[in-house]
């Protein structure tokens, strides 16, 4: 079956540690996401990908990085610079122009203690 | 730039009653829009989605959305809710196919009593 898989889906770190969360989908998406959740905020954009070794800055990237040398792959590195890491983050991809519509990953909920 | 307003956190209803979930938008240029629910602890699964022609748009499970560009909403309505619906629903727009342009509401959360 197509679809999006994030693993893990649950993930505990210690507070200075970087952490790489992966997202891979066989849908044929050129496009990829990364969202960040918390309560009462809806989803806020961290990182998109148009194609291969190609990503853009969302609304909340710092403390954040991404690589994209793969279609099929999109990880997500959540690095010590990041103030407030413990959140759901959700992996998205969609059909490059034509469709829009995201299909989404179960997502990770990442702790940092 | 655009952003989406989802006018209620929470909305609780008994089953088989109906349900309205409200979402206004506001944008300087012509909109997409999707509604997309998420049940705990999941991912986010696709409703619906407006992109043109007929304003009344119908998706999955008995929901149907309602595009008013004059008022800039997109409500969320199911004539008859059942347990099953409980979840919350994210409202979304989408200004053209920019991508990476896609803006979530802050959600509402459905709870369906018996």
């Amino acid at each position: 079956d197509g679809g999006i898989t994030q693993s893990p889906k649950y993930l505990f770190r210690k507070e200075g540690q970087n952490v790489t969360l992966s997202c891979e989908q066989n849908l044929n998406h050129d496009a990829m996401y990364w969202y960040r959740q918390d309560p009462g905020q809806g989803l806020r954009l961290i990182y998109y990908s148009q194609i291969v070794n190609d990503f853009q800055k969302g609304d909340i990237a710092e403390g954040y990085s991404v690589s994209r040398e793969k279609k099929e792959s999109f990880p997500l590195t959540v690095t010590s610079a990041q103030k407030n890491p413990t959140a759901f983050y959700l992996c998205a991809s969609s059909i490059w122009v034509t469709e829009g519509e995201a299909f989404f990953g179960q997502g990770t909920r990442l702790t940092v203690v | 730039a655009q952003s989406v307003t989802q006018l209620d956190s929470q909305v609780p209803v008994f089953e088989e009653a109906p349900v309205e979930l409200r979402c206004n938008y506001s944008s300087s240029v012509s909109v997409y829009l999707f509604w997309y629910v998420q049940y705990p602890n999941q991912g986010l699964q696709l409703l619906l989605k407006y992109l043109s022609g007929s304003t009344l748009v119908k998706g999955i499970n008995g929901f149907e959305a309602e595009f008013n560009k004059s008022q800039t909403s997109f409500h969320l309505r199911k004539p008859s809710v059942h347990i099953s619906d409980t979840a919350e629903y994210f409202c979304a727009v989408m200004a053209g196919w920019s991508q990476g342009n896609l803006i979530f509401g802050k959600g509402t959360k459905l709870s369906v009593k018996p």
